[in-house]
This record gives structure tokens, C-alpha cells and sequence, in this order.
């Protein structure tokens, strides 16, 4: 069956500091990923997409950015976080073609930015 | 474009009694239609989906949902709310290309 992951569970840093959070699928090949991120009191947000190694596609103009240097590894970084980074990060994954357009997220990230 | 309105941003039941989870969308197209439950800290659950088949649609906890497309609605329901569907729900639409739009959520709390 598959799995996602994601980490770190929380996070706490300072403004103006780098961030990395990291999502992997197991357990498939060739996912659809996506990155969301929820602020307090509000839905998700779409930030990134791929559909496949190196191709991403940014939703949100920010001051974050995602990576995807493995079939089912994707990275959302960040040089410098700003306190409107704050949020719960989602993860996802559809599988790529077929007829399902069903999401299946991660456990998420809750990013503090102080 | 798409759009997904949650008419609700809290709903208050007490436990044993139905629940009501109202949603509205627009779209240029037959849509995909789902329902996600959050927990608090948690990532989404999916309780079911709408793709064009069955109207009314069974999930998982003994949800279900109706897809009126007459009155562009997606109703959410349960006949007996339990202390653990206290949650955050989400009604989401799903674009040809599967992009997701999701309404503002839900608030469900449940009474002993």
C-alpha cells in the first residue's frame, strides 16, 4: 500500500532563517505531488505542483520554493521565512494518469516563524 | 473556474443528533466533487467522492453526500452525530486536470 511521510512534524524559527521540509511517497511510481499550505482560519492553499523529477510548477508567487530531485521526494525551501510563512503544510499525492483525480495527504508540518 | 463555498464556518450538534455540512460550488464542467475531514494537527482524511456516477454518494463513519446539480450543492449529512466527528471538514472540487479548490472549512462540534 502506499504511504506518505512527511518532517519534520513541527517547526519553530526564527524570521529571516532558511527552511527545508521535506514529503516522500512509498509505495508507487511516478506520483503527482503537490505542496499546500493552511493558515490559521483559513483553507488550503495550493503552492506547488509536479508531475514528475525537476518539473515543478508554483501556484503562489512567494518568497518559497519546491524541488523535487526524486521521483517521489519533493522539497519545499524557503532563504530567508517570513512571518506570513506561518501555517500547516500539507503534503500530497494522486497517482499520475488513469481516471483518479483523488488526493491522499500527508500528515503535515506546523511551521512557527518568530 | 471553479469555486467551493462552505455556508457554515462552525456547525454545533449534540451527540445522536444529524448532522448538516452545507456546500456549494461552481464549475464550468461535470465536476469532481469530495469531502475531507481534518483533525486537529492532523493532514486530510478523505470521507468520499463524487465523480459523475451514483448522486448520492456513501463515505466512510457512516457519512454520505448528494450532489444536486440542479441547486449546485454537495451536502454533507449523518444521521447521528458521535464525539469523534468533531472535526474540520473541507468540501473540495476537483478541475479536469485534478487541481483542487477547497471551501474555507468547517468547524464541526458535538455536544454530550
Amino acid at each position: 500500500s502506499q504511504t506518505i511521510h512527511q518532517w519534520p512534524a513541527t517547526l519553530v524559527q526564527p524570521v529571516g532563517s532558511p527552511l527545508s521540509l521535506e514529503c516522500t511517497v512509498e509505495g508507487t511510481s511516478n506520483p503527482n505531488l503537490y505542496w499546500y499550505r493552511q493558515a490559521a482560519g483559513r483553507g488550503l492553499q495550493l503552492l506547488f505542483y509536479s508531475v514528475g523529477i525537476g518539473q515543478i510548477s508554483s501556484e503562489v508567487p512567494q518568497n518559497l520554493s519546491a524541488s523535487r530531485p526524486q521521483d517521489r521526494q519533493f522539497i519545499l525551501s524557503s532563504k530567508k521565512l517570513l512571518l506570513s510563512d506561518s501555517g500547516f503544510y500539507l503534503c500530497a499525492w494522486k497517482p499520475s494518469g488513469g481516471n483518479t483525480d483523488t488526493q491522499y495527504f500527508g500528515p503535515g508540518t506546523r511551521l512557527t516563524v518568530l | 473556474a471553479q469555486s467551493v463555498t462552505q455556508l457554515d464556518s462552525h456547525v454545533s450538534v449534540s451527540e445522536g443528533t444529524p448532522v448538516l455540512l452545507r456546500c456549494n460550488y461552481s464549475s464550468s464542467y461535470s465536476p469532481s466533487l469530495f469531502w475531507y475531514v481534518q483533525h486537529p494537527n492532523k493532514g486530510l482524511q478523505l470521507l468520499l467522492k463524487y465523480t459523475s456516477a451514483a448522486t448520492l454518494v456513501k463515505g466512510i463513519n457512516g457519512f454520505e453526500a448528494e450532489f444536486k446539480k440542479s441547486e449546485t450543492s454537495f451536502h454533507l449529512t449523518k444521521p447521528s452525530a458521535h464525539m469523534s466527528d468533531a472535526a474540520e471538514y473541507f468540501c473540495v472540487v476537483s478541475d479536469l486536470w485534478g487541481k483542487l479548490t477547497f471551501g474555507q472549512g468547517t468547524i464541526l462540534t458535538v455536544h454530550p
